[in-house]
């Protein structure tokens, strides 16, 4: 698999590679983060959360890590599919509870 | 049902028109939220609302309206469009938790030409 930060637009993969998506945040206080992803034509959907008391939350295909001591937030796919084609924003949140999203990714899969 | 519904999904304005964009939830959400999204780019908060009567400015307030008169109903006003509100607009709603999952509505394009 291939990984890039958020600051770069585009992410190419193979179908059937693991694909890897990191977002840096910059508030040292935000506690959730949350990955969305949004396909053309859509609204982003809720991908997969993690709190700031973990570091690693898996859910199907996807699993979420979380590095506090560098601010720094991964998602990685397992097995990309053509149907994981889409922007993928990272969000964060904290006492304040509205979420502050990032520029986001899209994740282009390859027959 | 429906979740998060926004009308229009398409609309052309000319520079100083107006125009309110729809938005409607059945979930009982008492948060609701109007997100801006210019290409390549995130989301940015315009206004949100933490329950019916009470609405608040995000980050990028300057040129909008809301109201919230009921718990379902999240309007946003366009009172005199401008180039710089050429964007997709989406509506989010979610439970105001510290877990906040958004639901979010497919979008409104809105070019000002």
């Amino acid at each position: 698999g291939e990984s890039v930060g958020l600051h770069l637009p585009t992410l190419s993969v193979q179908e059937g590679d693991n694909s890897i998506i990191n977002c840096a945040y910059s508030n040292s206080a935000s506690d959730y983060f949350i990955w969305y992803k949004q396909e053309s034509g859509k609204g982003p959907q809720f991908i997969i959360d993690i709190r700031s008391n973990m570091d690693k939350r898996q859910g199907q295909r996807v699993t979420v890590l979380l590095n506090k001591t560098v601010k720094h937030l991964s998602l990685q796919i397992a097995a990309t599919q053509p149907g994981d084609s889409a922007v993928y924003f990272c969000a964060e949140t904290g006492a304040n509870s509205k979420l502050t999203f990032g520029k986001g990714i899209t994740l282009s899969v390859r027959p | 049902n429906a979740g998060v519904t926004q009308t229009p999904k398409f609309r052309i304005l000319k520079i100083g028109q107006s125009m309110t964009l729809q938005c409607t939830q059945d979930m009982n959400h008492n948060y609701m939220y109007w997100y801006r999204q210019d290409p390549g780019m995130g989301l940015k908060l315009i206004y949100y609302s933490v329950g019916a009567g009470i609405t608040d400015k995000g980050e990028v307030p300057n040129g909008y309206n809301v109201s919230r008169s009921t718990t379902e109903d999240f309007p946003l006003r366009l009172e005199l469009a401008a180039p710089s509100q050429t964007s997709v607009y989406f509506c989010a709603s979610g439970t105001g938790t510290v877990s906040e999952k958004l639901f979010f509505g497919s979008g409104t394009q809105l070019s000002v030409l």
